[in-house]
């Protein structure tokens, strides 16, 4: 069974610039959540979907934003990227958002 | 506003040693706790699951408790081996509707073989 999958896996961006990080979840699994890691903040909600729809948001500002598809697959945007934006973006899947979550590799974020 | 906290923030302990990492919430009403490790660099992978309703779950050397009442989980790794060096992250999910999980800051674990 194949696990949660992210893509890329390292991205090198400029300030200014805006990105896309792709996540594809377990087969099955409807809900899937994103999250910020960075060394001093630790690991922060930014959103969750669930069938398509946003139900959860973090404390984020709108540069953030994300979608979800019918099959699941979810992107998330950054936009007009800052320095700060810089760390690992994790991924995670379940089945319906309140049951155990699984994890991505991550895509490590550079903005220079 | 959930917070949790986890304590001592890094541990070293020699190999063959059996150690408990400790999470503290401050909310009691939650829908369920989860443990993760996490490796350098790498994603999270995860441990343990435990409902509201339990007390304790167990998977192989490592054995998780909750005390909801208290605000208080532990994590017991029994027979420490080098490959048990990690980060280990609690992380619950409340009882209002809002599916995320409020992570702590997680305990640095070093076996020294």
């Amino acid at each position: 069974k194949a696990g949660v999958t992210q893509t890329p896996r390292y991205l090198i961006k400029t300030r200014g610039q805006q990105v896309t990080l792709s996540c594809s979840p377990i087969s099955g699994h409807r809900s899937v959540s994103w999250y910020q890691q960075t060394p001093g903040q630790g690991l922060q909600f930014l959103f969750e979907y669930f069938s398509e729809t946003q139900r959860n948001k973090g404390n984020f500002p709108g540069r953030f934003s994300g979608r979800q598809f019918s099959n699941s697959r979810s992107e998330m945007n950054v936009s007009t990227l800052e320095l700060g934006d810089s760390a690992l973006y994790l991924c995670a899947s379940s089945r319906t958002g309140a049951t155990e979550a699984f994890f991505g590799q991550g895509t490590r974020l550079t903005v220079v | 506003k959930q917070e949790v906290t986890q304590i001592p923030a890094a541990l070293s302990v020699p190999e063959g040693e059996n150690l408990v990492l400790n999470c503290s919430f401050t909310d009691s009403a939650i829908y369920n706790l989860q443990w993760f490790r996490q490796d350098p660099g790498k994603g999270l992978t995860s441990l343990l699951l435990i409902q509201s309703s339990q007390r304790e779950q167990t998977s192989g050397r490592l054995n998780a408790s909750l005390d909801k009442s208290s605000g208080r989980s532990t994590l017991y790794i029994a027979a420490s081996q080098p490959g048990d060096s990690a980060t280990y992250l609690c992380a619950v999910v409340s009882n209002f509707g809002n599916e995320k999980l409020t992570f702590g800051t997680g305990t640095r674990l070093t076996i020294i073989p």
